[in-house]
Order: C-alpha cells, then structure tokens, then sequence
C-alpha cells in the first residue's frame, strides 16, 4: 500500500527548544494531519491542511501543507514537558482512507 | 458530549479465544474504522465500514472480524486464527472519508 516517510523517528530535547518534524511521500495528497498521542489514548487531531501551500498554526503549533502536495511539516515552539507523546502525520489521497506515518515520538526534559 | 468510546480500557484473554472489543459513537459519523497498533509500527487498518450493514478489509484482517448493524457501534472479534493478537487497539470514526477521524481512547488486549 501507499506509504508515508515520517522522519525523525524520536527526539529528545530540552525544554524550550524548537521542535521539527516532517512527512514525505511519493503520492500527491488532497489532505494532511497532524495528530498527537499521549500514553495509553488515541490520538487526537491537532491541525488539518487542505491547500497546497497552506500553513496553519494552533498555538505553538505550526503545519505546512508541502507546495508539490508531497509533504507536511510539523512545529512546535518552545517546547514545555506535556509536549511528550508520539506524533503521528496523516495523508489522503483523493479518494480512500487516511494513510499514517509511523510515528515520531517526542521526549522532552525538564 | 459526543465522543467514541471503547471498552473495555485492558483486556486479558486466555490463547485459543475469541474475544470481543466495543465501539460506540454519538457524534452520528457515517464511517468507523479498526486500527492496531503495536511498538514502532504506527497504525495499521485492520476493517472499516463506511455504512451501517456494509465494511471491507483493510491491510491487516486476516484473524478478525467485524458487524455494522447499526450506525453507532462497530464491534471487532480477535478470532483464534490471529496468530499474535496481544495489542493496543484503536477505534474511529469520521463524516466522510475525506475528513480527519475522531479516534476513541483504545483497548489494550494481552492474550496468555
């Protein structure tokens, strides 16, 4: 099936850094997602792009809808400790389910 | 409120039994959806079903089932057949397939 790069894998940093991560695929897609998963829930939808080009932000969040459709970024600013969880992108193409990266899961320090 | 929900949150199951995971929603979605997740594998469909009476495979259905007979709930069975069903489970749902999922808050299943 369709397949969605999602890099990093995880990340450690220290609170108050940035953090950046990002999707990428081979396939244009008409959608992309960002959700976040805490410890033992399901995820929850954080921002939806869906407009080439399109930047959102929901606080210290920040997404890029990808100009070429193909990929997403995600931002988060001055990162406090409840930031940790795994985040996880989501495509769709222009008809069919969502398709999921893997996951990058975030650790921050206090 | 609206939501979904899945219940229960931890199920244990003895090897060589089916078992059976609850989903319901309130928010009158049309589609519902069953995703497994295991450590560093991210999500992967096992059935969806667009409309009440009607569902397909996903990438992973070999060893479950799932009814739609009605428009709120969408059980899945773990079947014997599934060779490793010890799991965290995740339940969705959407409008349409073209916008984001409401995801419910899982069911951790161990199989002994």
């Amino acid at each position: 099936g369709q397949q969605l790069n999602q890099s990093p894998q995880s990340m450690f940093i220290q609170e108050g850094e940035d953090v950046s991560m990002n999707c990428t695929s081979s396939s244009i897609f008409n959608t992309w997602l960002w959700y976040k998963q805490e410890p033992g829930e399901g995820p929850v939808l954080l921002i939806a792009l869906y407009k080439a080009g399109e930047l959102t932000s929901n606080g210290r969040l920040t997404a890029q809808f990808g100009i070429t459709r193909k990929d997403s970024f995600l931002n988060i600013s001055a990162s406090i400790p409840s930031d940790v969880g795994i985040y996880f992108c989501a495509g769709q193409l222009s008809q069919g389910n969502l398709i999921f990266g893997k996951g990058t899961k975030l650790s921050v320090k206090p | 409120d609206g939501g979904i929900t899945q219940s229960p949150k931890y199920l244990f199951r003895k090897e060589g039994q089916n078992v059976t995971l609850s989903c319901e929603q309130n928010l009158n979605h049309d589609a519902m959806y069953w995703y497994r997740q295991d450590p560093g594998q991210g999500l992967r469909l096992i059935y969806y079903s667009q409309i009440v009476n009607d569902f397909q495979k996903g990438d992973i259905a070999e060893g479950y089932s799932v009814s739609r007979e009605k428009k709120e709930s969408f059980p899945l069975t773990v079947t014997s057949a599934q060779k490793n069903p010890t799991a965290f489970y995740l339940c969705a749902s959407s409008i349409g397939q073209i916008y984001g999922y409401t995801f419910g808050s899982g069911t951790r299943l161990t199989v002994v």
